[in-house]
């Protein structure tokens, strides 16, 4: 089955720097999603992508989809305690099993930041 | 609020209880997901519901089972749970067209 590889798993950073972080996987998709996760709560989406080469922005937050469909980059500039959290990847291939989604998510890559 | 609430947000079961776990959403959306989160493990699938029927089961054992009455509402009633069973189990609703899941807030169980 599809596999997305998430790097890095964890990372400790000064408030102020700037974060990236990558996911590849094995198959292509059409989508890829990022999400965050706040300690003790669900994950919340940041960004979608929806083509090849596409590069999305969402306040801080730049999101890249791969030339090649197998792969995804998140960057976040200027960072601050309030990044603090786990950030998904998820992959999502065409088609939409008939009404419902299939979503393939990665590791995770958790972020601390040092104020 | 997502749009998406769990209920209990905690949970500490015996080996032997019975409990259930609810999700509710009202989005809109037709179909409903069930995953665990285990301390450094993927998002695990368990059960997908489209349009209230059963669409994907990922092997889950027999001691979880799920039920979803209608679009909006799903369950998932546990009993004789193991310790290894601990974990966030978290709730997600999309649409066809829509970006992605809408997660709620998990359900944190603690089997002991």
């Amino acid at each position: 089955g599809q596999q997305l590889n998430q790097s890095p798993q964890s990372m400790f950073i000064q408030e102020g720097e700037d974060v990236s972080m990558n996911c590849t996987s094995s198959s292509i998709f059409n989508t890829w999603l990022w999400y965050k996760q706040d300690p003790g709560e669900g994950p919340v989406l940041l960004i979608a992508l929806y083509k090849a080469g596409e590069l999305t922005s969402n306040g801080r937050l730049t999101a890249q989809f791969g030339i090649t469909r197998k792969d995804s980059f998140l960057n976040i500039s200027a960072s601050i305690p309030s990044d603090v959290g786990i950030y998904f990847c998820a992959g999502q291939p065409a088609g939409g099993g008939g009404g419902y989604q299939k979503v393939t998510f990665g590791t995770g890559t958790k972020l601390q930041v040092i104020p | 609020e997502t749009g998406v609430t769990q209920t209990p947000r905690h949970l500490v079961m015996g080996m032997t209880n019975k409990k259930s776990l609810k999700c509710e959403q009202h989005l809109g959306h037709n179909a409903m997901y069930w995953y665990k989160q285990s301390a450094k493990k993927p998002l695990e699938l368990m059960f997908v519901y489209n349009f209230k029927e059963q669409t994907e089961n990922n092997s889950v054992p027999s001691r979880f089972s799920p039920e979803c009455p209608n679009s909006s509402h799903l369950f998932l009633h546990l009993h004789t749970l193991q310790p290894e069973d601990s974990a966030l189990y978290l709730c997600a609703s999309s649409t066809q067209g829509a970006r992605g899941y809408t997660f709620g807030s998990g359900t944190r169980l603690t089997v002991v």
